[in-house]
């Protein structure tokens, strides 16, 4: 099973700063089957990015993800109030599916 | 538009069974795979299971194999998950989710959610 470690745990920033959320796999996840999740509060998830860069319909472009192998980056330029949140990678393979543990990111 | 309503949660004491549903509409059903991913209070996301579009081929986490059974209904557009020898760590918010292809595991679409609560 293949891990996926999340940083930071939380982050505390302003509207309008720019946010870097980081993914770690434990082993190479194949880019094409890696995604990222915004959960707000009291809400489902819903997608964000999939195939580690290219954005689901109706993401706006300050929303964007790169990286390959074993590190991938979700970055958001400029935060806006909404995007205040709880962000998860996720990828899939093998019979199985992880989700990182998350982080928080929070108004400062 | 894609809709998934979850149902079926509640409470039920340790040892017992549930069985959750999921009503689909606003796309083809029966040409994607489809998966249960739960929350438990204040936790992060977990995967539960999954099933190919055809129902043929299903995928489960350790934590749930041998217990719960994930199948699908393409002639009803729905989705089920019986949960049996249910423990106090099952309790949680069980969304269904619409993958991207017959076997894929980028989850385009949530439903809500249905909260299920072991305890006695």
């Amino acid at each position: 099973e293949i891990v996926l470690t999340q940083s930071p745990g939380t982050l505390s920033l302003s509207p309008g700063e720019r946010a870097t959320l980081s993914c770690r796999a434990g082993q190479s996840v194949n880019s094409m089957r890696l995604a990222w999740y915004q959960q707000r509060h009291g809400q489902a998830p819903r997608l964000l990015i999939y195939g580690a860069s290219s954005r689901a319909a109706g993401i706006p472009d300050r929303f964007s993800g790169s990286g390959s192998g074993t590190d991938f980056t979700l970055t958001i330029s400029r935060l806006e109030p909404e995007d205040f949140a709880v962000y998860y990678c996720q990828q899939y393979g093998s019979s199985v599916y992880t989700f990182g543990q998350g982080t928080r990111l929070e108004i400062k | 538009e894609v809709q998934l309503l979850e149902s079926g949660g509640g409470l039920v004491q340790p040892g017992g069974s549930l069985r959750l549903s999921c009503a689909a509409s606003g796309f083809t059903f029966n040409l994607y795979a489809m998966t249960w991913v739960r929350q438990a209070p204040g936790k992060g996301l977990e995967w539960v299971s999954s099933i190919t579009s055809s129902g043929t081929i299903t995928y489960y986490a350790a934590s749930v194999r041998g217990r719960f059974t994930i199948s699908r209904d393409n002639s009803k557009s729905t989705l089920f998950l019986q949960m049996n020898s249910l423990r106090a760590d099952d309790t949680a918010v069980y969304y269904c989710a619409k993958g991207c292809g017959t076997d894929c595991g980028i989850l385009e679409s949530w439903g809500q959610g249905t909260l299920a609560t072991v305890s006695s």
